[in-house]
């Protein structure tokens, strides 16, 4: 138990569904982040958030759009999704992104299946 | 770009071996940080290494910063089944980012 808890774990959706990944963390960290794990790639960073406001945005296509209604919630919201997007993706958090050596506890990741 | 190239991808061995994975780069990084992600898991920290040269033991497990902090190993003793998972090594990127290696999958079997 990392004290980071994603739902859900695993999800299939078509192209044209829009869904959500939920992400919450119990540890008073004011850093979230979303990465991205796919087969045969080193994890990609795909959002950051501190004390709520966005500070990092990789490039990731419109069809991502991350929401962060508080310190303690991190969500993903998925539309219009392509299969390449099938991926583990993961949520972190972090005391705060500041020193980029900072620890990441990291949570079980949902895995997505775009058909 | 700072880049980690980890070595080997894979790795199957049996219970009781020893193995060393390494993680690789042309940049100098002011410290490394090394994961373990169980199957169905998200990573874990294991250990930060900040010190060129610096030796860290976590039980059967060692960790080696290279002198000129460019490169990192873990050697682990008398392996497992429950080291079975992908080892990631971590260093600090650009501004609030860590790079993360390609990563070495460990399969231990009894």
């Amino acid at each position: 138990e990392t004290g980071v808890t994603q739902t859900p774990r695993h999800l299939v959706m078509g192209m044209t569904n829009k869904k959500s990944l939920k992400c919450e963390q119990h540890l008073g960290h004011n850093a979230m982040y979303w990465y991205k794990q796919s087969a045969k790639k080193p994890l990609e960073l795909m959002f950051v958030y501190s004390l709520e406001e966005r500070v990092e945005n990789n490039s990731v296509p419109s069809r991502f759009s991350p929401e962060c209604p508080n310190s303690s919630h991190l969500f993903l919201h998925l539309h219009t999704l392509q299969p390449e997007d099938s991926a583990l993706y993961l949520c972190a958090s972090s005391q705060g992104p500041g020193p980029s050596n900072e620890k990441l506890f990291f949570g079980s990741g949902t895995q997505l299946s775009v058909l | 770009t700072q880049l980690l190239e980890q070595s080997p991808q894979f790795l199957s061995i049996q219970e009781g071996e020893n193995l060393t994975v390494y993680c690789n780069s042309s940049s100098v990084f002011s410290s490394l940080q090394w994961y373990r992600q169980e199957p169905g898991e998200g990573p874990v920290l294991l250990v930060t290494v900040v010190t060129g040269g610096e030796v860290k033991k976590l039980k059967r497990l060692t960790f080696q910063f290279g002198d000129a902090r460019k490169d990192s190993s873990l050697h682990i003793t008398a392996a497992q089944p429950g080291d079975t998972g992908l080892y990631l090594c971590a260093g600090p990127g650009t501004a609030s980012k860590l790079t993360f290696g390609t990563g070495t999958r460990l399969q231990v079997t009894l």
